[in-house]
């Protein structure tokens, strides 16, 4: 059974960094991307950004670039999310979602996919 | 980026009900569209990809049309369950962009 574990509610102070894990099980962790989204208390999903297992190569929302960080490790098929410098409007809760890997068909038709499975998602509060 | 405008952003129905969700793309995003519905303290849960494929396991009444930049979510004979908050989310590039959802409640 295809399953994100995530790692536990964290309470940090403004100017500090947190680091939130995603545990895979149940399918071929190099065969899909890692994305992460979030969401503020009775606000909508934002994307934060995406690492690919295989290659560990990563893209970030623009609005994160410079404070994101995602990295994964294999041998424990496990991807984290750091996020620093942290403010008070990065309360929210921090999800990850498994997204397989676009491909060009047969017919040089490209293929893209969307998240498909869900971590059940980390609470992280910033407050002074 | 691309901005998807959701409407309406609630919205009130019955038990039994159709009701029909709209997103906007600001720009073609092809195909490249999908629903999730997401109740409080839970994680979205993906309904629809590719504008109208329907996810495994979802039911029947939900369906999804539209291409390029307007795009619909039907749900046929609302059943307690469907009462949630739905979301459509771009995937043709990143970065990737929600709507701001619509919350289906009970009337």
């Amino acid at each position: 059974q295809v399953h994100l574990e995530q790692s536990g509610t964290e309470v940090k102070k403004p100017g500090a960094s947190v680091k939130v894990s995603c545990k895979a099980s149940g399918y071929t962790f190099t065969g899909y991307n890692m994305h992460w989204v979030r969401q503020a208390p009775g606000q909508g999903l934002e994307w934060m950004g995406r690492i690919k297992p295989n290659t560990g190569g990563t893209i970030y929302a623009q609005k994160f670039q410079g404070r994101v960080t995602i990295t994964t490790d294999t041998a424990i098929n496990t991807v984290y999310m750091e996020l620093r410098r942290l403010r008070s409007d990065d309360t929210a809760v921090y999800y990850c979602a498994r997204v397989e890997t676009s491909y060009y068909d047969s017919s040089d038709y490209y293929w893209t996919f969307t998240f498909d499975v869900w971590g059940q998602g980390t609470l992280v509060t910033v407050s002074s | 980026d691309i901005q998807m405008t959701q409407s309406p952003a609630t919205m009130s129905a019955s038990i039994g009900d159709r009701v029909t969700i709209t997103c906007r793309a600001s720009q073609s995003i092809s195909e490249w569209l999908a629903w999730f519905h997401q109740k409080p303290g839970k994680a979205p849960k993906l309904l629809i990809s590719k504008a109208s494929t329907l996810e495994s396991g979802v039911p029947s009444r939900f369906s999804g049309s539209g291409s390029g930049t307007e795009f619909t979510l039907t749900i046929n004979s609302l059943q307690p369950d469907d009462f949630a908050t739905y979301y459509c989310q771009q995937y043709d590039s990143f970065p990737y962009t929600f709507g701001q959802g619509t919350k289906l409640d009970i009337k």
